[in-house]
């Protein structure tokens, strides 16, 4: 059964970078068409698409967030990674890894699987 | 970018109702690539509808999905406890998707 399970500091502080890992069960990262990603959620707000990769690599990213992050894959970990540069409190979110859905192929699709979260708050 | 504006931003209701949620966006969403969530409190969304009216697996039919274009409707037929939670809709249609800033279904 596919697990994704994300891990990182839980405090960053401000013009510093938050990096974060979500480890997925071994053997579905690179398995299929699937595509792999993140989505952030302020505390009480809604939402926000960050990035999206696929297995070999290739990351499409946020217009809003491109400048400042970065999404990779290592197929022999079965990790995947999120780095965003220059954070301040508005960074301050719970993060999710999740799964795009095969029902659209490519890194715009619906999300089918996720990790419980991860918060992360800036600050000094 | 498509802008997706969720309405009521509260719905009260009791268990029994049936609940009515509006997702309305800025331009036309592409191939009813429209889907819904539901999060329950400390929990990641969870996928409902996808394709604005396909029931994603697992989820019972009492959550249906309609709509094309700029108008997208979930209903929940008979609300049960475990409903109550806020809903998200999502466009996949164009890049970048995006999110509907949730509708909270509450207990009346």
């Amino acid at each position: 059964q596919l697990q994704l399970q994300e891990s990182g500091p839980g405090l960053v502080k401000p013009s510093e970078t938050l990096s974060l890992t979500c480890t997925v069960s071994s053997g579905f990262i690179s398995a299929g068409a699937y595509y792999w990603g993140w989505v952030r959620q302020p505390p009480g707000k809604g939402l926000e698409w960050i990035g999206s990769i696929f297995y070999r690599g290739g990351a499409n990213y946020s217009p809003s967030l491109k400048s400042r992050v970065t999404i990779s894959v290592d197929t022999s970990k079965s990790q995947l990674s999120l780095k965003l540069n220059s954070v301040t409190a508005a960074d301050t979110a719970i993060y999710y890894c999740a799964r795009l859905s095969t029902t659209k192929i490519g890194p715009t699709s619906c999300w089918d699987q996720w990790g419980q979260g991860t918060l992360v708050t800036v600050s000094s | 970018e498509v802008v997706l504006t969720q309405s009521p931003g509260t719905l009260s209701l009791s268990p029994g109702e049936r609940a009515t949620l509006s997702c309305r966006a800025s331009q036309s969403v592409s191939g009813s690539n429209l889907a819904w969530y539901q999060q329950k409190p400390g929990q990641a969304p969870r996928l409902l509808i996808y394709d604005a009216s396909s029931r994603a697996t697992g989820i019972p039919d009492k959550f249906s999905g309609s709509g094309s274009g700029t108008d997208f409707t979930l209903t929940i037929s008979r609300l049960e406890p475990e409903d109550f939670a806020v809903y998200y809709c999502q466009q996949y249609g164009s890049s970048p998707q995006t999110f509907g800033q949730g509708t909270k279904v509450e207990i009346k």
